[in-house]
């Protein structure tokens, strides 16, 4: 089945700098991916959509220039957290939608945590 | 916009009891339904999901979910829950706007079980 494999899946970086984390889709193409923030003992909240190739969505509340998305291939979309704060901390999780019949199921990442030191 | 609710925030059942998390969900047209299981730490796994059709899905790991139109729910249920089940559980809707499906998802049903 499908997979996406997110990395690193716990990141440890000091106040200020900038972290990069990485979407993979493993064995489809992914024309969409999503990320999402989740707070400890909370839902997943959409952050942004990355669509292939353009501009990433963001959602309401979501800070473009924070939180940078690239999505420069069919299998790999990056979140960059730039000056990172401890506020920043959190758990990241991607999804992947596929084309075809995988278009109408998210296949999610395990998940990268972010603390900020 | 979609919205999703789930009422109950933690649920303790014994080992081998059956069990049913609830989600009650608002959306102006039929939508994409999906349940996950989350550990702890880990990304969501895919339980099950509706798209149409018979309104009762099987999904994996011997749960099952009954889509009623009329009282806007989409439950998931269990009838005898194992030990391993203990995880968290987030009900979804899915809804295409502008080209692309945005989930939305509730705020999870923390599952214990006992023995």
């Amino acid at each position: 089945g499908a997979v996406v494999s997110q990395h690193p899946s716990w990141v440890i970086c000091k106040s200020g700098t900038s972290v990069k984390i990485e979407c993979r889709s493993l064995d489809f193409q992914a024309t969409t991916m999503f990320w999402y923030r989740q707070f400890p003992k909370q839902s997943l909240m959409l952050m942004a959509t990355s669509n292939e190739g353009s501009k990433a969505t963001y959602e309401q509340g979501v800070e473009k220039d924070k939180f940078l998305i690239n999505h420069a291939s069919l299998t790999l979309s990056t979140l960059t957290v730039t000056s990172a704060h401890p506020e920043d901390s959190s758990f990241y999780i991607c999804s992947a939608r596929g084309a075809g019949a995988g278009a109408n199921v998210l296949t999610f990442g395990a998940g990268s945590r972010l603390t900020v030191l | 916009a979609q919205s999703v609710t789930q009422p109950d925030i933690h649920i303790t059942v014994s080992e081998g009891a059956s069990l049913e998390l609830r989600c009650n969900y608002s959306y102006g047209a039929t939508p994409y339904l999906f349940w996950y299981v989350q550990s702890p730490g880990q990304g969501l796994q895919l339980l099950l999901k509706y798209f149409s059709g018979d309104t009762l899905v099987q999904g994996i790991k011997g749960f099952e979910a009954e889509f009623k139109r009329s009282q806007s729910s989409f439950n998931l249920r269990k009838p005898s829950v194992h030990w391993s089940d203990a995880a968290e559980y987030f009900c979804a809707v899915g809804a295409w706007s502008g080209g692309y499906q945005k989930v939305t998802f509730g705020t999870g049903t923390k599952l214990q079980v006992i023995p």
